[in-house]
């Protein structure tokens, strides 16, 4: 079974620059999630789709960062304009549901984000 | 709102020895499950182990096992005869019973894993 696919792997930009992040979840998961991990910490929810729906998008700064899930599957997260502080690894993880032993989160290898 | 806090930033062990990890966690539900992460250099995080915190009994797969102390809200990792590939960044995680939009993982700050050859 395949993992999830995340592109690209590495990313440079200059502030006030756009960018954007694919992410494909493993295959009939219902669920999938945002994360940004920031060096040194852990991981923090940015947005969770339940098929192509919004459930939790409270910690996503809506003024630069934006996702959609279009028809339930690939996901994209999009910076614009970036900020210093936006340099992090981006993870994005599924779930085949949300409940019933079915919650495990599986993660993808993270897009790691530099912004000079 | 839960936290978690792994208090050992850095652990180191040698190979074949046993180590355990250590995390809290600090809730008001009573439904609710707890994770362990490993994430090595490569930074994909792998699930190491999963516990539900209805179950009473503890945990296990293969080498790693965990002490769940539901009370005292502790939930450690134990590894056995520590293998050079268990090194990496263990992160603790907490997730809600709750299904209704409070889905996500809230993890610790994490322990960095040495293996001593």
């Amino acid at each position: 079974e395949a993992g999830v696919a995340q592109s690209p792997r590495y990313k440079i930009i200059e502030k006030r620059q756009s960018v954007a992040f694919w992410c494909n979840p493993i295959s009939g998961h219902a669920t999938l999630y945002w994360y940004q991990q920031i060096l040194g910490q852990g991981p923090k929810l940015l947005i969770q789709f339940q098929n192509n729906g919004v459930v939790d998008d409270s910690q996503l700064p809506k003024d630069r960062f934006s996702a959609e899930r279009l028809k339930g599957v690939d996901s994209t997260l999009k910076i614009q304009p970036a900020k210093l502080e936006d340099s992090a690894v981006y993870l994005c993880a599924s779930s085949l549901a949300s409940s019933g032993n079915q919650e495990t989160q599986y993660f993808g290898p993270g897009t790691r984000l530099l912004v000079l | 709102a839960q936290t978690v806090t792994q208090s050992q930033p850095e652990m180191s062990v040698q190979e074949a020895e046993t180590v355990t990890l250590s995390c809290t966690y600090d809730t008001s539900e009573s439904d609710y499950y707890l994770f362990w992460y490993k994430q090595p250099p490569s930074r994909q995080m792998i699930l190491v182990i999963r516990q539900e915190a209805y179950k009473q009994q503890n945990a296990t797969e293969n080498r790693f096992s965990v002490n769940f102390q539901k009370a005292a809200k502790s939930f450690s990792l134990k590894i056995s005869d520590s293998q050079l590939g268990d090194a990496a960044m263990y992160f603790c995680a907490y997730r809600s019973g709750d299904n209704f939009g409070n889905e996500k993982l809230t993890f610790g700050t994490g322990t960095r894993l040495t293996i001593i050859p």
